[in-house]
């Protein structure tokens, strides 16, 4: 069964501390994404990536930055978090080529983060 | 520019047809994807539309329009386990998906 793991289901940092947030699939997806999602504003695209070591900014990065190191393992980082960083983060990947539905994105459970 | 329109809540009941209709206005289309997302849970895959017409899987079907940039999903005899949010999210020819806000749907009794 395929999985997207995340590593924290609920965080509660303060303002001015760095973040980090994990996702882990394995799948052997070559993309993965961080989307953000907000009430009234569903979900908005922070960062993905293609492949190791690749990035590309999506809708909203201003404040966070990512990484991905190895295939399996994409992480969101928010430098110096926010009142406004307070949000579900929702990690996801897909193939670079899937069948029936190219483009299908596999969720992980998402990361509740509270900044105070 | 992407701009994907679907309505923020509908009500409906128990043994009931529902349709969520989604319009989208993208720079590229490649398909257009509906997910469902239980509260504190992650959007699961409904459907996949990328030829006009309509798809039947079980109670759920999707239809797409491309000239009219528009697509429903309908649910048919309703249950209360299908209150929940519809995302219709469009793939617009890179990797992303672009996602509506989403419609929650609230079934009662």
């Amino acid at each position: 069964d395929v999985k997207v793991t995340q590593s924290s289901r609920y965080l509660v940092k303060r303002t001015g501390e760095k973040v980090f947030l994990e996702c882990v699939q394995d799948m052997d997806h070559e993309n993965m994404f961080w989307y953000r999602q907000d009430p009234g504003l569903g979900l908005r695209l922070i960062y993905f990536s293609y492949d190791v070591k690749m990035k590309e900014k999506g809708d909203i990065p201003e404040g966070y930055s990512v990484s991905r190191e190895k295939k399996e393992r994409f992480s969101l980082i928010l430098e110096s978090a926010s009142t406004n960083q307070t949000s579900m983060y929702l990690c996801a990947s897909s193939p670079h080529s899937s069948g029936r539905s190219p483009g299908e994105l596999f969720f992980g459970e998402g990361s509740r983060l509270t900044v105070l | 520019g992407q701009n994907i329109d679907q309505p923020t809540e509908m009500t409906a009941t128990e043994g009931a047809i529902v349709q969520i209709n989604c319009t989208y206005q993208t720079s590229g289309f490649n398909g257009l994807f509906w997910y469902q997302q239980h509260a504190g849970e992650a959007p699961t895959f409904l459907s996949y539309n990328v030829l006009d017409g309509l798809e039947e899987k079980g109670r759920f079907s999707s239809f797409l329009s491309r000239s009219k940039g528009y697509s429903y999903l309908l649910l048919k005899e309703l249950q209360m386990k299908d209150s929940a949010s519809y995302l219709c999210a469009v793939h617009s020819g890179y990797s992303t998906l672009t996602f509506g806000k989403g419609t929650m749907l609230l079934v009662s009794p």
